[in-house]
């Protein structure tokens, strides 16, 4: 049983450059959680999708945005980076509908994500 | 707006000691979750806390919720190396479903043989 994925795990771009990080969750999951995890702090909540629509969102600027695909992976995209966008990504998985509801958050290994 | 707080943030002891780390939080919540973050890794989920009274254990760990107080506690018992890593304490902010997890600032364990 794969767990939650995410690609690239290491990505270096520049300031004013787009990128878009990828996340698979864990099988049977349907729910994705994406968080920000800056050097030596705690994760913050960016977004969590669930039937392919943002269903809440923390407090991070619009130029983070994201989606969900009907397999219920996910993309982040995050446009006009700052050298403050720098820092470790974090994908979660959870499942929401169904009997099988789970609260627990499943999480990927990351992508380190630095601007330069 | 709900805060987690954790403490202590830093916390270096020997093998074989007991040690409690606490995580307390502002807003009315049912759902508490520990997790365990080793350097440049991901997330591993310890404990799910989903009521007034629980307890959970798993090896030298052991975690409970008082949800009356807003508090809850991590403790290790007779502390080994492989302990060492960074504790989060994360709380759920809406009734029906985890939509979003408030993250303490984690608690930096190192476990000196």
């Amino acid at each position: 049983d794969a767990g939650v994925t995410q690609s690239p795990t290491h990505l270096i771009k520049t300031r004013g450059q787009q990128v878009t990080l990828r996340c698979s969750p864990k099988s049977g999951h349907d729910t994705v959680s994406w968080y920000q995890q800056a050097l030596g702090q705690g994760p913050q909540f960016i977004f969590q999708y669930y039937e392919e629509e943002e269903r809440q969102r923390g407090n991070f600027p619009d130029r983070f945005s994201g989606h969900q695909f009907p397999n219920y992976s996910s993309e982040l995209n995050v446009n006009a980076l700052l050298l403050g966008d720098s820092a470790l990504y974090l994908c979660a998985s959870s499942k929401t509908s169904g009997r099988a509801r789970s609260y627990e958050q499943y999480f990927g290994p990351g992508t380190r994500l630095t601007v330069t | 707006e709900l805060k987690v707080e954790q403490n202590p943030l830093f916390l270096s002891m020997q093998e074989g000691k007991n040690y409690t780390i606490y995580c307390n939080y502002s807003t009315t919540s049912d759902r508490l979750y520990w997790y365990r973050q080793d350097p440049g890794k991901s997330l591993e989920s310890l404990f799910v806390l989903l009521s007034n009274g629980a307890v959970k254990q798993e090896g030298r760990l052991m975690a409970s919720l008082d949800t009356k107080a807003r508090l809850s506690t991590l403790h290790i018992t007779a502390a080994v190396h492989d302990l060492s890593a960074t504790y989060f304490c994360a709380v759920d902010t809406v009734g029906d479903s985890n939509y979003q997890l408030i993250w303490g600032a984690g608690t930096k364990l190192i476990i000196k043989p």
